[in-house]
């Protein structure tokens, strides 16, 4: 089945600055990648995504990235908030499957003000 | 405030018990998700439903069980609990079909934290 791994575990940033997380998937025939927030005690938010057709995704201060060759993708946020602070999770999932979503483990973002 | 609503936010129960987690999507959304969030294994997918049938099964155990009801709301039974079933349960859902092309968003619900002492 599909495997996402996820790096940085960890990432810890000034505010202002920019933060990049990323992903690698094992399944090429994956064609669906969202990313989501999550805060403590809440459920995943869906902040953005991006399908295989496409290269690259913006929505303000959030892109994300995707090499289809290379099976990775990553989260990009520029000038950083506080309010970025969460932990964020890539998925992976394809249509044959019944678009169940395979996540990675997460990477906890701290936006230092 | 995704839409999608799950009952109850808390549940703690003892070993050997069983329990129903519930579950609405948001209007109009006809696929419902169930995934398990622990500290060792992630976010894990378990089961999906579409307009009341099964569509595909992950890694849920033959302890769990799930449907989903005419008016699209889905329950997840967890019976015979262990301590290791105590977890973050979410429920998430999406408007379109499963395998007819299109992938479409899911949205998550805010969780049933359940505790197994």
């Amino acid at each position: 089945g599909e495997n996402v791994e996820q790096h940085p575990s960890t990432l810890s940033v000034q505010e202002g600055d920019s933060a990049v997380i990323k992903c690698t998937y094992s399944d090429s025939a994956s064609n669906y990648f969202p990313w989501y927030k999550q805060e403590l005690g809440k459920g995943p938010q869906l902040i953005i995504d991006i399908r295989s057709n496409v290269g690259e995704k913006k929505d303000q201060r959030i892109a994300v990235t995707l090499n289809k060759t290379a099976k990775h993708f990553s989260l990009h946020i520029t000038e950083t908030q506080p309010e970025d602070s969460a932990v964020y999770f890539c998925a992976a999932s394809k249509e044959t499957s019944g678009s169940r979503l395979t996540f990675g483990e997460g990477t906890q973002l701290t936006v230092n003000p | 405030d995704s839409g999608v609503t799950q009952t109850p936010k808390h549940l703690i129960t003892a070993t050997g018990q069983r329990v129903t987690l519930r579950c609405s999507p948001r209007s109009g959304d006809l696929s419902v998700y169930w995934y398990q969030q622990s500290l060792d294994q992630g976010l894990q997918f378990l089961i999906q439903y579409y307009n009341g049938e099964e569509r595909a099964k992950g890694n849920i155990l033959e302890r769990f069980s799930a449907q989903q009801f005419p008016d699209l709301h889905s329950e997840l039974n967890l019976s015979s609990l262990e301590l290791g079933d105590s977890a973050l349960y979410f429920c998430a859902s999406s408007v379109a079909p499963a395998g007819r092309g299109l992938n479409n968003e899911q949205f998550f619900g805010p969780g049933t934290r359940l505790t197994v002492l």
